[in-house]
């Protein structure tokens, strides 16, 4: 079964501290991994979108790292922000066409002062 | 500002109800997605469309149904309402038929079924 899951589900940090959110995979094959940020009671937001021959992309200070050997992929934010504060979604796009995208459940960050 | 417009923004109802939500996509963006979230789960797709014609179906109950008009903007259909029902439901848009592309989510309608 095509799963997403992410850890860790929730992590709280000092501003301006940097962290590493993990999405580990099974969906195989897959055209394109993303990471979405969506704030509470918010849509969705893409932060980047790798296909499966991409190792990193970056956005800001936002940068996606995607291990297609070992169905990893990670999203490390440099020098948080309170407005970093959201839940961020790591999504897989399996390769089979008329297939949807596969959600994660998220990993819900907390950026304090 | 994604540029897809989702109303209502809020909505109370009781059970047995049915509601109806409206997406409009942004401009030129041919699919639009519906989603359910409910309260700690990830985003279940529901069903899209491309260009009126139904394109790929998730778990959508039977009670649920949706469709896309010519003019592009779509519903979301909620009969029988169940208190489970009660939920986020997010509507997104991209230019392409298939998950290829970039995805816009609207705001969300937040149903809450009494």
């Amino acid at each position: 079964k095509n799963q997403v899951e992410q850890s860790p589900q929730s992590l709280i940090i000092l501003e301006g501290k940097n962290c590493t959110l993990q999405c580990n995979y099974t969906v195989s094959p897959f055209s394109n991994l993303r990471w979405y940020k969506q704030d509470t009671g918010r849509g969705p937001v893409s932060l980047t979108i790798m296909t499966f021959s991409e190792n990193t992309k970056s956005n800001g200070r936002y940068t996606a790292t995607l291990d297609a050997d070992t169905k990893q992929s990670s999203l490390h934010i440099t020098a948080s922000q309170l407005s970093d504060s959201a839940s961020y979604i790591c999504v897989v796009r399996p390769h089979q066409a008329g297939t949807a995208l596969i959600f994660g459940k998220g990993t819900t960050l907390s950026v304090s002062s | 500002d994604s540029g897809v417009t989702q109303t209502p923004k809020h909505l109370i109802t009781a059970t047995g109800q049915r509601v109806t939500l409206r997406c409009s996509p942004r401009s030129g963006d041919l699919s639009v997605y519906w989603y359910q979230q409910s309260l700690d789960q990830g985003l279940q797709f529901l069903i899209q469309y491309y260009n009126g014609e139904e394109r790929a179906k998730g778990n959508i109950l039977e009670r649920f149904s949706a469709q896309q008009f010519p003019d592009l903007h779509s519903e979301l259909n909620l009969s029988s309402l169940e208190l489970g029902d009660s939920a986020l439901y997010f509507c997104a848009s991209s230019t392409q038929s298939g998950d290829t592309g970039e995805l816009f989510f609207g705001e969300g309608s937040r149903l809450t079924v009494l």
